[in-house]
């Protein structure tokens, strides 16, 4: 079965810093990788998803992330961190019709 | 707005009793999908249904079950219920199914059970 682990609950960057955010998965078929992002009180929405195209995708708000296959990690990053990007954020992965979710890292936006 | 509606945003209720969860599609998609987030459990999926019919189950509960309506739209029935049935409760909608398909979320009905 397929699975994603995020690594660090929580993550705190300064306004400006780079964000880091990482992800790593199993599966014994090509992935389709996420990522989501869910702000306070509200819905999960799509920053950016991996279906086997370009290895580097490009997101919204300006995040970006990058499968490695050798590393199995699909990590998602952000050259200069806002206020508004505080959120929680989930990597996940599809596995047939069902999507996989990682547990989820909290990112902190100190100013 | 992702264009997927839930209904109610809030409940409250007692052990023992039922509710039903209400979730509207966005325009054009044609699978549902349900999903429960608590404090401990992270994310987990319940169940998904396309275009009717239903096509994966996760961790859903046997007191739970649900379904989805000719209109699209689909209810998600909590049956019983435990203290530990409080927690976010979301639907999310896709055009397709299959791999490749981002979800669309709505924006959550929270239930606590007193």
């Amino acid at each position: 079965a397929q699975s994603v682990t995020q690594l660090g609950s929580h993550v705190s960057v300064s306004e400006g810093a780079l964000v880091l955010l990482r992800c790593n998965y199993s599966s014994s078929v090509p992935p389709y990788l996420f990522w989501y992002v869910q702000y306070p009180n509200q819905g999960l929405q799509l920053l950016l998803k991996y279906t086997s195209a370009a290895t580097l995708v490009k997101g919204i708000n300006g995040f970006e992330a990058e499968f490695k296959k050798s590393e199995t990690s699909f990590h998602l990053t952000k050259p200069s961190a806002h206020m508004s990007d505080a959120a929680e954020y989930f990597c996940a992965v599809s596995e047939g019709f069902k999507t996989i979710f990682g547990a989820g890292t909290r990112l902190f936006v100190k100013a | 707005d992702s264009g997927v509606t839930q209904t109610p945003k809030h409940l409250i209720t007692a052990t023992g009793q039922r509710v039903t969860l209400r979730c509207s599609p966005r325009s054009g998609d044609l699978s549902v999908y349900w999903y429960q987030q608590s404090l401990d459990q992270g994310l987990q999926f319940l169940i998904q249904y396309y275009n009717g019919e239903e096509r994966a189950k996760g961790n859903i509960l046997e007191r739970f079950s649900a379904q989805q309506f000719p209109d699209l739209h689909s209810e998600l029935n909590l049956s019983s219920l435990e203290l530990g049935d409080s927690a976010l409760y979301f639907c999310a909608s896709s055009v397709e199914v299959g791999p490749t398909y981002e979800q669309y979320f709505g924006p959550g009905t929270r239930l606590t059970v007193t």
